[in-house]
């Protein structure tokens, strides 16, 4: 069983262009959840998605940040006109369950993005 | 709005000690808390979850405590070694989301 999987792991763009973040869940999985990682910061709540829902997006930026988790593939992160402090490591998680005690999300590798 | 605070940022112990690591959380209304691993450059990995019901768990020579009504946990490591150097990260789960501590960074010396 695989698991959470992010693609690409390192990701180099120009100030003003587009980023896109991927992440497929763990099989059986139907929630999607994505956090953000500024250098020497911890990690921050960005987004919660089920398929084709976004549930809560109060971690999101106002603008130019915005993800879907459609019914077929996987979720993706879009980041427009990306700016230097978007450099920063993007990780998605998984898991069964939306809430309740047994709710373990379980974390792809992250991707690494930098904006020159 | 949780706050997850872990003391402290860093600690460097020779190899073969036995260590702890603290987390404290504001809000105790929380559903379960996970400690994670994180080398540097990687993702995290998961080392333990405690329900919010439970006291404590054990993973080999990791043991984790949990006292919701003071809002701390702790993460014991048992006979240190150099592999276990890493980011220690401590998480509650709110409704739909984790709340992180900003990690002890570990160093066990050989």
């Amino acid at each position: 069983n695989a698991g959470v999987m992010q693609n690409p792991r390192h990701l180099v763009r120009r100030r003003g262009q587009e980023a896109r973040l991927r992440c497929s869940p763990m099989k059986g999985h139907s929630h999607v959840y994505w956090y953000r990682q500024l250098p020497e910061e911890g990690l921050k709540f960005m987004v919660y998605l089920q398929k084709e829902n976004i549930i809560d997006e109060s971690g999101m930026p106002k603008e130019r940040f915005s993800a879907e988790f459609p019914k077929e593939g996987p979720s993706i992160l879009r980041i427009q006109q990306v700016v230097r402090g978007d450099s920063a490591a993007y990780f998605c998680a998984s898991s069964p369950y939306s809430t309740g005690s047994y709710n373990e999300q379980f974390f792809g590798p992250g991707t690494r993005l930098t904006v020159l | 709005k949780q706050e997850v605070t872990q003391i402290p940022a860093a600690l460097s112990v020779p190899e073969g000690e036995n260590l702890v690591l603290n987390c404290s959380f504001t809000d105790s209304a929380i559903y379960n808390l996970q400690w994670f691993r994180q080398d540097p450059g990687k993702g995290l990995t998961s080392l333990l979850l405690i329900q919010s019901s439970q006291r404590e768990q054990t993973s080999g020579r990791l043991n984790a405590s949990l006292d919701k009504s003071s809002g701390r946990s702790t993460l014991y490591i048992a006979a240190s070694q150099p592999g276990d150097s890493a980011t220690y990260l401590c998480a509650v789960s709110g409704a739909n989301n984790l709340f992180f501590g900003t990690g002890t960074r570990l160093t066990v010396i050989p």
